[in-house]
């Protein structure tokens, strides 16, 4: 299976600043990438799909790009609710599989 | 409002069975392809099983491949997860999901999620 690896683990910016997360896929997955947010005690919400695309109602100051097998999800000015976990997953190859996540912390 | 709600999670022991339901509202459930993911106490997501429009085509995780069935009833609006031969690494809150249209394995709507207790 396609093992995707998120860096860092967590992730400390300050309020307003940008941020900047990775995931590597151990093989191709082309654009089939897909982003979600997590908060506590809640179900991840879809962020971004097919590596680059908004998903709807999603903030503008969130935006991803890779391909391949590296993809960046960029959080741009980042506000007190964007303080939680984000999850890449891959789409392309069976089974789905997911990064084991980034805390993005307040520094 | 596009809305998924899940039931029938709980405390089971070990080799025991359960069902979990999805019941979807809001949207036109028979045209989208659905998802179980699961995730345990503290850890990452974890893909369980999806089922396409028509209930024709399956796919299962290995973990779960063969204890484990996806199956809907359109005509209802839910999505099932019939568990079997439950083991104490199944204790996970059990997410259904919606495949985006044309896309299917990127989910747009999540459920709120039923939390799986299996006792060794």
């Amino acid at each position: 299976e396609i093992v995707m690896t998120q860096s860092p683990a967590t992730l400390s910016v300050s309020p307003g600043e940008r941020a900047t997360l990775s995931c590597r896929a151990s093989q191709s997955v082309s654009s089939n990438l897909a982003w979600y947010q997590q908060k506590p005690g809640q179900a991840p919400r879809l962020l971004i799909y097919g590596a680059s695309t908004r998903a709807t109602g999603m903030p503008a100051r969130f935006s991803g790009s890779g391909s391949g097998t590296e993809f960046t999800l960029t959080i741009s000015s980042l506000q007190s609710e964007d303080f939680v976990v984000y999850y890449c997953q891959q789409y392309n190859k069976w089974p789905i599989t997911f990064g084991q996540g980034t805390q993005l912390e307040i520094k | 409002e596009v809305q998924l709600v899940e039931s029938g999670g709980g405390l089971v022991q070990s080799g025991g069975s359960l069902t979990l339901s999805c019941a979807a509202s809001g949207f036109t459930f028979s045209s989208y392809w659905m998802q179980w993911v699961r995730q345990a106490p503290g850890k990452g997501l974890v893909w369980v099983a999806r089922i396409s429009t028509d209930e024709s085509r399956t796919s299962h995780a290995d973990s779960v491949k063969g204890r484990f069935t996806i199956a809907r009833d359109n005509a209802k609006n839910t999505l099932y997860l019939q568990m079997n031969s439950l083991r104490a690494e199944d204790t996970a809150v059990y997410y259904c999901a919606r495949g985006i249209v044309g896309v299917f394995d990127a989910f747009d709507i999540w459920g709120q999620g039923t939390m799986v207790t299996v006792s060794s």
